[in-house]
C-alpha cells in the first residue's frame, strides 16, 4: 500500500450534473477525512469519518453533498446538481485512531470543474 | 483556514534561511502542523509540534511555539529551490481532536 489514492485526479462536468469521487485510504487507518482546497486558500475541512461512521460534518457541506464509508475501507463523496462555486479540489486523508497525534496522509486530490 | 493566519507571500535568496510566521486562536490546540504543497502535488507532512514543546529541531527544520502569544515558526536553513512550495501552518484542536485546520498557506519563493 502506497499511500492514499483518490480517484479521478480531474473532472469537468457540466453544471447540474452529479459527480462522486471515490478515497481509498492507507489500510491500516481507520480515520478518513474529506477537505476541499480553492484556488489560494487552504484545505477546509468537509467531514471525517472514523471507521464506517460518520462523526463529523462542517456547515460548509451543503444537503448537496454526502459522503459514505460502507465498510469502513473506502470513501465516495457525491455532489449533487454541481454549481460553478464546487469547483475546486477535494482532498482525502486518512490515519491511524487512537492518540491524540495521529498524522494525517493526504491524497493527491481529485481536481473538479464546473462548467 | 478561518482562524490560523499566515502571511500570503516570501521570497528568500538561495542559501539564505527563511521564516515563515503564524498565529492561531485556539489555545487549546495540542499539535501544531507545518505541511508542503508543491504544485500538482498532495499536501506533505513536514514537521509538528506538541502544544507543550516550545522548539523542535529537524535537520534543515526548527519549529518555535509561543503559546501564550499563539505563533508558530517555521524557519528552514540554507534555503533550496526545491524548498519553494506553499507552507501551509495547520492546528489540531483538543475541542476536536478529529479535524485539523489549515492557514491559507505561504508561497515561498526562491531567488537565485
Amino acid at each position: 500500500d502506497t499511500g492514499v489514492s483518490q480517484d479521478p485526479r480531474h473532472k469537468i462536468t457540466k453544471r447540474g450534473q452529479n459527480v462522486t469521487f471515490r478515497c481509498d485510504p492507507i489500510s491500516e487507518h481507520n480515520r478518513l477525512y474529506w477537505y476541499r482546497q480553492t484556488l489560494g486558500q487552504g484545505p477546509e475541512f468537509l467531514t471525517y469519518f472514523q471507521n464506517e461512521a460518520q462523526l463529523e460534518k462542517s456547515r460548509l457541506l451543503s444537503d448537496r453533498f454526502s459522503a459514505e464509508r460502507p465498510k469502513g475501507s473506502f470513501s465516495t463523496l457525491e455532489i449533487q446538481r454541481t454549481e460553478q462555486g464546487d469547483s475546486a479540489m477535494y482532498l482525502c486523508a486518512s490515519s491511524r485512531g487512537g492518540g491524540e497525534n495521529t498524522e494525517a496522509f493526504f491524497g493527491q486530490g481529485t481536481r473538479l470543474t464546473v462548467v | 483556514g478561518e482562524d490560523v493566519e499566515q502571511s500570503l507571500f516570501l521570497s528568500v535568496r538561495e542559501g539564505d534561511s527563511s521564516v515563515i510566521n503564524c498565529t492561531y486562536t485556539d489555545s487549546s490546540s495540542t499539535y501544531l502542523y507545518w505541511y508542503k504543497q508543491e504544485p500538482g502535488a498532495g499536501l506533505q507532512l513536514l514537521t509538528y509540534i506538541f502544544s507543550n514543546m516550545d522548539m523542535k529541531q529537524d535537520q534543515r527544520l526548527t519549529v518555535l511555539l509561543n503559546k501564550k502569544d499563539k505563533h508558530l515558526s517555521l524557519r528552514i536553513a540554507d534555503t533550496q529551490t526545491g524548498d519553494s512550495a506553499i507552507y501551509f501552518c495547520a492546528e489540531r484542536r483538543q475541542s476536536s481532536a478529529s479535524k485539523i485546520i489549515f492557514g491559507s498557506g505561504t508561497r515561498l519563493s526562491i531567488r537565485p
